[in-house]
Parts: C-alpha cells; structure tokens; sequence
C-alpha cells in the first residue's frame, strides 16, 4: 500500500521560504507519469486549496495566484517530492498536504496526513 | 478560474436522513467533479470521481450525479460516520480548484 508522508519545518519566519518534503513509500513511484504528485494546503477552519503538482518528475504546473514564489520538484533517488514557497506571510499558515492525483480523472486518491506550519516570528 | 459554490455551507440533519449537497461551476466542466469528505484532524478521501463513480470502499448510500456545471452529492441515510465536511473539486481545468466545503453536523 502506497503512503505519503510530508516532513519540514512546523515554523517559518516570514519573508523565509517554506520548505516541505513528501516521501512517497514502495509501490509507488515519482517517475512513473502515472500520477501528478501534488500539494494542496488549507489555512486553519478553512477550506482547501490547490498549489500545484509534478508530472513526471519533470514537468510541473502551479497555481497562478503563487506561481512566482512556488517550486515543486523530485528526487528520483529518493522517491519524494517537494515544495519550495518563498517570501512568506502569515497568510501562508496552513495545514500543506501533499496528494497523489490521477490524471484520468484528476481526483486526488492518496493524501498524506498533513502537517502543520505556522508562518510566525 | 473555475470557481466551485457549494449548497449549504452547512446543515444539521438526523442519522436515517437523506442528505443532498450541491455543487455548482461557474463554466461547463462536463463531468470532472469529485467530492470528498474531510473528518476533523484529518486529510480528505475521496468519496466520487468523475462525478458519479464511487471509489472502493465507499459505502453504497453515497451517490454523485451532475454533468456540465451542476452536481449532487446525495447520502440516501446519514449514519454517524458521515457526519463531516464534503467538499466537491473540479479536474476540468487548471488551477484546480474546490467549493467552500458543506459541513454536515448532528441535528
């Protein structure tokens, strides 16, 4: 079975970059094209919000409203996924999910469990 | 962008009820839409892809139906489980996005 498991920082001072790594477990692989290997993160109470996803290990696609601050890229050698948000404000305190979509459908099938970082001084 | 509004932002309803959200576009997305349910402390699962195709493991009281830019999730009899937000996504276009979210508490 397939997990995903995000790791970083849970406190980012602002105008610093938040950066979060997503592990994807055996079974599953980053460079298959079988999946987008996205992030979505949702601010405390509220809804949730699409950031961007890799395709293939090369190809990536992001939200316009961060495309100037957001990276998202792998490591194939260690089958894991990042993301990289730059400048960051308290607008940017969230719980960031990383997510498995299908390209079929774009559903998000497999989440990790979600990891709080709070953007504070 | 798509933009997705969900009907009610919430409800309170009763174990045996029926329940129904809705969840409209503001363009054609044909049948790219999902739900989802999100418990407190919890990452979302996906209930329905593409509109009306319930995932395994998914009990069979949840249904979806919809096509171009109206949709349904409907719970034929809300158990004690159910009781969550639903949100609905569209996978038409990019930026992906999703409604506000519908929460579903105890009556």
């Amino acid at each position: 079975q397939v997990q995903l498991q995000e790791s970083g920082p849970g406190l980012v001072e602002p105008l610093q970059t938040l950066s979060l790594t997503c592990a994807v477990s055996t079974g599953g692989s980053i460079n298959s094209g079988d999946y987008y290997w996205s992030w979505i993160r949702q601010p405390p109470g509220k809804g949730l919000e699409w950031l961007g996803y890799m395709y293939n290990s090369r190809s990536s696609y992001y939200n316009p409203s961060l495309k100037s601050r957001l990276v998202i890229s792998g490591d194939t050698s260690k089958n894991q996924f990042s993301l990289n948000l730059t400048s960051v404000t308290a607008a940017d305190t969230a719980v960031y999910y990383c997510a498995r979509a299908r390209p079929m459908w774009g559903d998000f099938d497999l989440w990790g469990q979600g990891t709080l970082v709070t953007v504070s001084s | 962008d798509i933009q997705m509004t969900q009907s009610p932002s919430s409800l309170s309803a009763s174990v045996g009820d029926r329940v129904t959200i809705t969840c409209r576009a503001s363009q054609f997305i044909s049948t790219f839409l999902n739900w989802y349910q999100q418990k407190p402390g919890k990452a979302p699962k996906v209930l329905i892809s593409a509109s009306n195709n319930l995932q395994s493991g998914v009990p069979s009281r949840f249904s979806g139906d919809g096509v171009g830019t109206d949709f349904t999730l409907t719970i034929t009899s809300l158990q004690p489980e159910d009781f969550a937000t639903y949100y609905c996504q569209q996978s038409y276009s990019t930026p992906r996005t999703f409604g506000q979210g519908t929460k579903v508490e105890i009556k």
